[in-house]
């Protein structure tokens, strides 16, 4: 089954620190950007970060910038989203998706839900 | 970081049509930002319906389609059904990051 599969979502206190993966199933990120979007309960869309294909080129809101690491390990066909010093307004669904070398965004994940809560 | 803003909301009758539009606060959208629309309905995933100004995604039925139109992005939805009631959101490509508007609602009714 083609599909993107996000994890490591849960609850964590403020200040906290989570570690989200998103891993491609029936399909390769191999030569194609990545990214992460999230939404929080009842609001917009939210761009997060991206990443290159090949790790060289990433890029940050400036929401999460200095707090965020997007990284990739291209052997195990997987992005990961590290998220530090977790503040409230963090809690959101976080969704990757991956981007064709045509523009074209062709495939997001299901989401893992990401509680920032004391 | 920029701003871009879409109408909050629309509603469009039974086969009637519709133009959503996205505008940039930075000025005039061009293709040069490559604006995408997505659509989510209530309770589902985001999926891409437009990319790159006015190329459709594999799954997007015909009856939507992507411009340019007075320094905006436009989503025009020609004969709308009520299954196309959902929130769309434009992106739009800046320097180093991405921007979403704030999404519009449209409803068919």
């Amino acid at each position: 089954q083609v599909q993107l599969v996000e994890s490591g979502g849960g609850v964590v206190q403020p200040g906290g620190s989570l570690r989200l993966s998103c891993a491609a199933s029936g399909l390769s990120f191999s030569g194609l950007s990545v990214h992460w979007v999230r939404q929080a309960p009842g609001k917009g869309l939210e761009w997060v970060a991206v990443i290159s294909h090949d790790g060289s080129h990433i890029f940050y809101a400036d929401s999460v910038r200095g707090r965020f690491t997007i990284s990739r390990d291209n052997s195990k066909n997987t992005i990961f989203l590290q998220l530090n010093s977790l503040r409230s307004e963090d809690t959101a669904m976080y969704y990757c998706a991956r981007e064709t070398t045509h523009w074209n965004w062709d495939h997001w994940g299901l989401g893992t839900l990401v509680t920032v809560s004391s | 970081q920029a701003v871009v803003t879409q109408e909050p909301s629309l509603t469009v009758s039974p086969g009637g049509t519709v133009t959503l539009t996205c505008g940039s606060s930075t000025g005039a959208v061009t293709s040069g930002l490559y604006p995408y629309w997505f659509q989510q309905k209530a309770g589902q995933v985001p999926r891409t319906l437009i990319y790159e100004t006015s190329n459709r995604h594999s799954w997007a039925p015909a009856r939507f389609s992507g411009s340019l139109l007075g320094g905006k992005a436009a989503l025009t939805l020609s004969g709308a059904q009520p299954e196309d009631e959902a929130d769309y959101y434009c992106m739009v490509t800046y320097p180093h990051a991405r921007v979403f508007g704030g999404g519009t609602k449209v409803t068919v009714l």
